[in-house]
């Protein structure tokens, strides 16, 4: 079946843009997280989304961050005001819901530049 | 707030040969404990999930320790073959639903 699909997969804007960066997840996985992933480095929690709860935000760096999820499906995370210190891989992931046995299903991730 | 410490230093070994990869944590000992593949330019796919009250969990060549005394996993890939090279990600739980990741540890299997 589809997995979770990420676009654009590769962005590149100049410093002070906003962009926005968006997440299909696996149909029927009503838990959706966003994490970051600069070079060399381990992935950074964002923010949690499940169900209709009201999200996990404690990962997210500044203010300049802020995602949403309508529907309970598609998410988008925003960055406004971007700096170079954003650009990373930013990778969203998706698991069915309150059981770990599954772990968590990513996808490919889109690379951001900020020049 | 917990720390994951991986091998940053690549681990070569000849295919046939086990690979034993080590992940180490610094604070309270996680609910969970999770081993991901991560290849170039692609996100993570998980691998294996085990939990705190068990010892070892075995998958085809994989098998994973838990060991909570020590506060450490060790992942092994047995019979390893080239197409094993990655790099590989020790996760824990929170506490919360988010993962903390370890940055990984690069696996290169000579044929």
């Amino acid at each position: 079946g589809a997995g979770v699909s990420q676009s654009p997969s590769n962005k590149v804007t100049e410093k002070g843009k906003d962009v926005e960066l968006r997440c299909d997840p696996i149909s029927g996985h009503t838990a959706l997280y966003w994490y970051r992933q600069s070079l060399g480095q381990g992935l950074e929690f964002l923010i949690y989304f499940q169900g209709n709860s009201a999200p996990d935000k404690s990962g997210l760096p500044s203010d300049r961050f802020s995602a949403e999820r309508t529907g309970g499906s598609v998410s988008t995370l925003t960055i406004q005001r971007t700096q170079q210190e954003d650009s990373a891989v930013y990778l969203c992931a998706s698991s069915p819901g309150t059981d770990y046995k599954e772990g968590q299903y990513f996808g490919p991730g889109t690379r951001l530049l900020v020049l | 707030s917990q720390k994951i410490e991986q091998n940053s230093e690549a681990l070569n070994i000849q295919e046939g040969k086990t690979a034993t990869l080590t992940c180490n944590y610094t604070n309270y000992s996680p609910a969970y404990l999770q081993w991901y593949r991560q290849d170039p330019g692609r996100g993570p796919v998980f691998l294996l999930l085990i939990r705190e009250n068990e010892k070892e969990k075995r998958k085809e060549r994989l098998k994973v320790t838990f060991d909570t005394t020590l506060k450490q996993s060790l992942f092994h890939i047995t019979a390893s073959q080239p197409a094993d090279s990655a790099t590989y990600l020790c996760a824990v739980d929170t506490g919360r639903r988010a993962l903390t990741f370890g940055s990984g540890t690069r696996l290169q299997v000579q044929p």
